[in-house]
């Protein structure tokens, strides 16, 4: 079974500053995709990054980068120079049928 | 430039008339996934297709039915909504079944029963 957790459910950041959102997983897969999507008001899932478990480098995406530690089984989405567009739910989401877990939401400050 | 196309994006059914919700998709993915989504949750899978082959949740309910008649669309039917459905519902498509591939959504339906 697969089960992914996040621990934070609302987070605040100063405009310009950088936010790090947790995300632990566990599965018995081998090989296994963790995805951050953003969800803005309008409700869609936006892509944001994926980290593949045999990828050696952490993912990067622009302003996203994921602190991929897998002894720890932690994808950690990290947002620099946070910007007021920012503030979203965020799930973190993984395996094939990709379980979701249950989300922070980012309030980012002017 | 649409990838993943959800139709209506609002629907409005009455209690225990049926409806059906449409998914269609330029990817050419051979995968495609249902999502309801309550409000302040996270998604919850229903079912998925990998091509032809439908993949039911343990826990979906019966009320919830889908077709895939070709590659590139996928309906979701309610046979008997119930409040208790009132949801948005995503669809979701992805090119790879080993886990490994991101899922590309749609905008998603907003349902409302009355």
């Amino acid at each position: 079974a697969q089960k992914i957790t996040q621990t934070q459910p609302g987070m605040f950041v100063q405009e310009k500053e950088a936010v790090t959102l947790d995300c632990t997983y566990d599965t018995s897969d081998q090989s296994y995709g963790l995805f951050w999507y953003k969800q803005p008001s309008s409700g869609e899932m936006i892509f944001l990054i994926y980290q593949g478990s045999y990828d050696e480098q952490n993912a990067t995406e622009g302003r996203y980068s994921l602190n991929f530690q897998k002894a720890r089984k932690s994808a950690n989405l990290v947002i620099s120079a946070s910007q007021l567009g920012d503030s979203a739910m965020y799930f973190c989401g993984g395996g094939f049928k990709t379980i979701f877990g249950a989300g922070t939401r980012l309030f980012v400050k002017a | 430039d649409a990838m993943v196309i959800q139709n209506p994006r609002y629907q409005v059914t009455q209690f225990g008339k049926p409806v059906t919700l449409s998914c269609s998709q330029t990817l050419n993915h051979n995968v495609m996934y249902w999502y309801q989504q309550k409000s302040s949750q996270a998604p919850k899978l229903l079912f998925h297709y990998y091509d032809k082959d439908f993949n039911n949740e343990a826990d979906t309910p019966d009320n919830f039915q889908s077709r895939r008649p070709n590659t590139s669309f996928c309906f979701l039917d309610i046979r008997s909504p119930g409040l208790g459905d009132a949801a948005m519902y995503l669809c979701a498509t992805s090119g790879d079944r080993g886990g490994v591939g991101e899922q590309f959504f749609g905008p998603g339906t907003r349902l409302t029963v009355l």
